[in-house]
């Protein structure tokens, strides 16, 4: 199994261009994440989908779009993007249930730098 | 104040030494609690689960106190390969899909 995995691993945008971060997962889970990482901030949470056919805002959505595709893929769309907006991303996925722990497993990352 | 608080560091401890890192989260309703490892440039993965009771594996020990809020993780005989920065990771409640991660300590083990 490759686990979570996401394209590209690196991307150089000018501000205003859009792009798509691309993420799957062959865990079979329910639910999955994507994150920014940024130097002294952690991770935090952009959006979610709990399960196929629902995403929710996280602590951080303004700026971005995601899609969930299937139960296998999860995109992030930035339409417009600014310098802000350069950080580490990073896609992770989770199962849900009675018992479950709930951890997740993390993808690669993209690192984007926007000029 | 910050839902899940560790100190950033960096520790520096020489090899074979014992390293305590501490954190502490402000939601009484957490249900879940974690300890997650990160590489430098890669991702973050799963070091342990803590349990109420407490929990071992192998040279790495995880308590957890939810009168305080406080959860901590010990590492005993520190190697080489221990080099990483070591995540706080807290499931806010029962309901809750998300995890809220800490900052982060740097641990470097110098030979």
């Amino acid at each position: 199994n490759a686990g979570v995995t996401q394209t590209p691993k690196f991307q150089v945008l000018k501000t205003g261009q859009s792009m798509t971060l691309q993420c799957a997962q062959d865990m079979n889970h329910n639910s999955m994440y994507w994150y920014r990482q940024d130097p002294g901030m952690g991770l935090r949470l952009i959006y979610y989908s709990a399960s196929e056919g629902t995403t929710d805002k996280g602590e951080v959505p303004n700026g971005y779009n995601v899609s969930r595709l299937n139960k296998r893929e999860f995109s992030l769309r930035l339409e417009s993007a600014a310098p802000s907006q350069t950080s580490v991303y990073f896609c992770a996925s989770s199962d849900w249930g009675q018992g479950s722990y709930n951890e997740q497993f993390f993808g690669p990352g993209t690192r984007l730098t926007v000029l | 104040r910050k839902e899940v608080e560790q100190d950033p560091g960096p520790f520096n401890v020489p090899e074979g030494a014992t390293v305590a890192f501490n954190c502490t989260y402000s939601n009484s309703a957490s249900q879940s609690f974690f300890w997650y490892r990160q590489d430098c440039r890669k991702e973050p993965k799963l070091l342990m689960s803590v349990y109420s009771s407490g929990n071992e594996d192998g040279r790495f020990t995880a308590q957890l106190n939810r009168a305080s809020q406080y959860i901590s993780l010990l590492i005993r005989d520190s190697k080489l390969s221990d080099s990483a920065t070591y995540l706080c990771v807290v499931r806010p409640g029962a309901g809750s899909y998300q995890l809220t991660f800490g900052k982060g300590t740097k641990l470097s083990v110098i030979p």
